[in-house]
Order: structure tokens, then sequence, then C-alpha cells
């Protein structure tokens, strides 16, 4: 699978809207885009998935530029339940069902 | 809809212990997959199980086995114990058509002392 760089850690405030990007220089022609998100203690929560151009649901939006080198993880007005590490992962599992995490992205939103 | 669940929820075993970690699928799916995350790590693959056979694995010594039931629960065994087999161990369920949404237990903190 592509390997991923995204920033360590961000910090946030209340009710702003924060981006994460993770870069995927090495992505393949049939490689979707993955993100999850973890709270202390918990398992990853699937987010959000998409290929190319912009993704939506109640959560979050994924925007994919032309050429897929990079994708765009944005959470509108976050609150500090929002805390959480992301991962950006890339490539597809197949049959294997391996999920390739790297470190991810501890996102601390404060009031 | 039941969703993944792990038992125990913390374990404390020594070194050269066997340790046998327990998940319920959620309703629906027929993969199984479980990770090792070590602190401050994003979690390591270590096999899947699909119709109660291992569908691929990680990266982990044979000690690490695992079983699925025909009810699609499943066991992790962790045979002979080492320090550093200190983790939350954690439990995925998926459909094999849709390998990328892995839908997670809360997992099994488990020490090795």
């Amino acid at each position: 699978l592509a390997k991923t760089t995204q920033p360590i850690s961000m910090d946030s405030y209340e009710g702003q809207e924060v981006n994460i990007t993770c870069s995927h220089n090495n992505i393949a022609t049939n490689d979707y885009i993955t993100w999850y998100q973890q709270f202390p203690s918990q398992g990853p929560r699937f987010i959000i998935q998409g290929y190319k151009t912009k993704v939506t649901n109640e959560v979050a939006s994924l925007f994919i530029p032309a050429d897929r080198k990079s994708s765009t993880l944005s959470l509108p007005r976050v609150s500090l339940s929002d805390t959480a590490v992301y991962y950006c992962l890339v490539g597809w599992s197949g049959n294997t069902g391996k999920l390739i995490f790297g470190q991810g992205t501890t996102l601390q939103v404060k009031p | 809809e039941t969703g993944v669940t792990q038992s125990p929820t913390h374990l404390i075993k020594t070194r050269g212990q066997q340790v046998t970690l327990r998940c319920s699928s959620q309703s629906g799916h027929n993969t199984v997959s479980w990770y090792q995350q070590a602190l401050g790590q994003g979690p390591q693959f270590i096999f899947q199980y699909y119709r109660e056979e291992e569908n691929g694995r990680g990266n982990f010594p044979p000690r690490f086995s695992g079983l699925q039931f025909p009810n699609y629960s499943s066991e992790l065994n962790v045979n002979a114990l080492e320090l550093d087999d200190s983790a939350l161990y954690l439990c995925a369920s998926s459909l094999l058509a849709e390998p990328d949404t892995q839908y997670f237990g809360p997992g099994t903190r488990l020490t090795v002392l």
C-alpha cells in the first residue's frame, strides 16, 4: 500500500473548521483513500473514503485533487469531542483485509 | 444492529504464559481481522479470517494464532507471551467485498509482566 505522510499533531478551537492534509505521492491507479478516527481507549472508526474529487458525508468532507497525490480531510465546526487521532490510509487491502496505519494526526480541540 | 464486541477489556499476564482474546463480529459480517496497537502507534495488522480460514497475515510470529467460528466470532491466541506483547488488541469485522471499511471493537488491553 502507498506510504502516507500527515502531520503528527494539530491544535484547533471549538467552532473552527479543521483541515488535515495527507500526502501520498506513490498512490496507484486502483488505490482508494480512507480516513479513520480513533478516540483514546477505543478502536478506530471509519470516517470517509474517496477516489477522486470530493466526497461528503454527515461527519466530514474529503477533497482529492486531480493528481491524487494528496488528500485533505475537512471537519466542519469542530467540538471538543472531535479530539482524536486521525489516520489516512491509501490503497486497496484486497482480499487480505490488511489496513496499514501510520502514526496518524493527533487533533486537540480546545475550548 | 450489534456492533463488534471484545472480551476481556483488560488482562494481565506474566511472561511465558498463554492468552486467548475473544471477539464477536458485527451482525452480517463474514470477515474478521486482528490488529495489535502499541502505545502511541497505529494499529498493526496481525491476520484476517474468512470462512474459518486464515486469509492474510502480517509480520507476526506463529505463536500468534487465531480461530473463526461458524457464527463469525473469533479468537486470538498468543503463546509464550513476551513483554513486548503488551498492547491494545483490536478486532475488526467487515464484508469481504468491502475490505477497506472495517468496524473495530473497543479492544483488549493486555499487559505482560
